[in-house]
């Protein structure tokens, strides 16, 4: 079982729609999560973090962590163009190693 | 604050040649890390420094893979030879120790023919 599992997409959305990111992980002891943006041909940039549970809305975005079913949430509202991109889910420990998704593909269609 | 530097930006090569990529990693940050991502999936940890030493390296193909930081600074990743299943962008990260100032370089992209 991989640490982290992430939905593969392609997913495309009309512009102004609400986007669902998820990704469940595997071990309990994972206290960081991160939501990573990353357009094509550039690294992947942190968008979000979270430590241990809970919810935390930056803007149009918000994160939520559910530690009792080991699932991590990444919503978009008024999803605009220059959302496309991948999104990579990715948890941590206490020991900075990282483990990431696969990413899901997201198109905003005008 | 400069962000990652990472040289060459692309690469390509044919199979069984060598090639080395280099990372300068955030002023002060003491955890380097080597990705390999190829096209359509997540970044595979390759090798994870802290300092001048080795944390990670166990998904690392050491039987053509090198990687050296010295001087707990500047990092250099080596494949030799290379197979065209190297394909893929090889990204440098550094850390200061949590993982909210983790910062991606923006890569290089390998092509083996």
């Amino acid at each position: 079982q991989k640490e982290v599992e992430q939905d593969p997409g392609p997913l495309s959305v009309p512009e102004g729609a609400i986007v669902s990111l998820n990704c469940t992980y595997s071990n309990s002891a994972f206290q960081y999560f991160m939501w990573y943006r990353q357009y094509s041909r550039k690294g992947p940039e942190l968008l979000m973090y979270t430590y241990s549970s809970g919810n935390k809305e930056d803007g149009r975005f918000t994160a939520q962590v559910d530690k009792s079913s080991k699932y991590i949430s990444l919503f978009i509202r008024d999803s605009q163009p220059s959302d496309s991109a991948t999104y990579l889910c990715a948890t941590a420990n206490t020991g900075n190693q990282f483990y990431f998704g696969t990413g899901t593909s997201l198109t905003v269609i005008p | 604050e400069a962000g990652v530097a990472q040289s060459p930006r692309y690469k390509i090569i044919e199979k069984r040649q060598s090639v080395a990529f280099w990372c300068n990693p955030i002023s002060g940050h003491a955890t380097l890390y080597w990705y390999q991502q190829i096209l359509g999936q997540g970044p595979k940890l390759l090798i994870q420094f802290q300092n001048n030493g080795v944390v990670d390296d166990s998904q690392l193909p050491k039987d053509r893979f090198s990687a050296e930081r010295l001087k707990g600074v500047d990092s250099t990743l080596k494949i030799q030879p290379a197979k065209l299943e190297d394909s893929a962008v090889y990204l440098c990260a550094s850390s200061p120790g949590l993982p909210l100032g983790y910062t991606f370089g923006s890569g290089t992209r390998l092509t083996v023919v």
